[in-house]
């Protein structure tokens, strides 16, 4: 069965520290895996994309990696700021049906001043 | 900003009522796809639309139907609306290997 799975499933941490967001995943055939920022009520914004062939990608503070033999992806946040405080959300695209992403259920994140 | 707008921001249903949701973008896309986002939980994928023509769809009911616009805006239809419907309706439209998500519509069934 194809699933992406996030932890932790919440996290709080105070402004000015680093975290890592953790995504599982059992997609295949894989095409790629998006990183997504959501904040509370609006629509997701894309952080990162990576293909097969790519195993880090950043943009600005935050960092993607991923593991295409584990199946696993990370999200680290360097040098949080309040800012940050929104759902994050993994991605997983199939290779034969482009149309059907699969979303994991989002690692809400708090950063406290 | 996505360019992609949804209209209306939040809306109020009773049970059995019918809901009518609203995309577009500021630039043509051909292709829109929409998603239900329940509380807590992430997107499900409910159809896409390219060139006016469904192109996929998930597991979700007849009741949830769409419609795609010449001008490549877009529609999602849900009749008799029932209390699990209550959730965070997002449009997305597809851009180079990417997609990028309107704000979202809240709809609430009472």
């Amino acid at each position: 069965k194809n699933q992406v799975e996030q932890s932790p499933q919440s996290l709080i941490i105070l402004e000015g520290k680093n975290c890592t967001l953790q995504c599982n995943y059992t997609v295949s055939p894989f095409s790629n895996l998006r990183w997504y920022k959501q904040d509370t009520g609006r629509g997701p914004v894309s952080l990162t994309i990576m293909t097969f062939s790519e195993n880090t990608k950043s943009n600005g503070r935050y960092t993607a990696t991923l593991d295409a033999d584990t199946k696993q992806s990370s999200l680290h946040i360097t040098a949080s700021q309040l800012s940050d405080s929104a759902s994050y959300i993994c991605v997983v695209s199939r290779m034969d049906s482009s149309y059907k992403l699969i979303f994991g259920s989002g690692t809400r994140l708090l950063v406290r001043p | 900003e996505t360019g992609v707008t949804q209209s209306p921001t939040h809306l109020i249903k009773t049970r059995g009522q019918q809901v009518t949701l609203r995309c577009s973008s500021q630039s043509g896309h051909n292709t829109v796809s929409w998603y239900q986002q329940a509380l807590g939980q992430g997107p499900q994928f409910i159809f896409q639309y390219y060139r006016e023509e469904e192109n996929g769809r998930g597991n979700f009911p007849p009741r949830f139907s769409g419609l795609q616009f010449p001008n490549y805006s877009s529609e999602l239809n849900v009749n008799a609306l029932e209390l699990d419907d209550s959730a965070l309706y997002l449009c997305a439209i597809d851009g180079y290997n990417e997609q990028f998500f309107g704000p979202g519509t809240r709809l609430t069934v009472l």
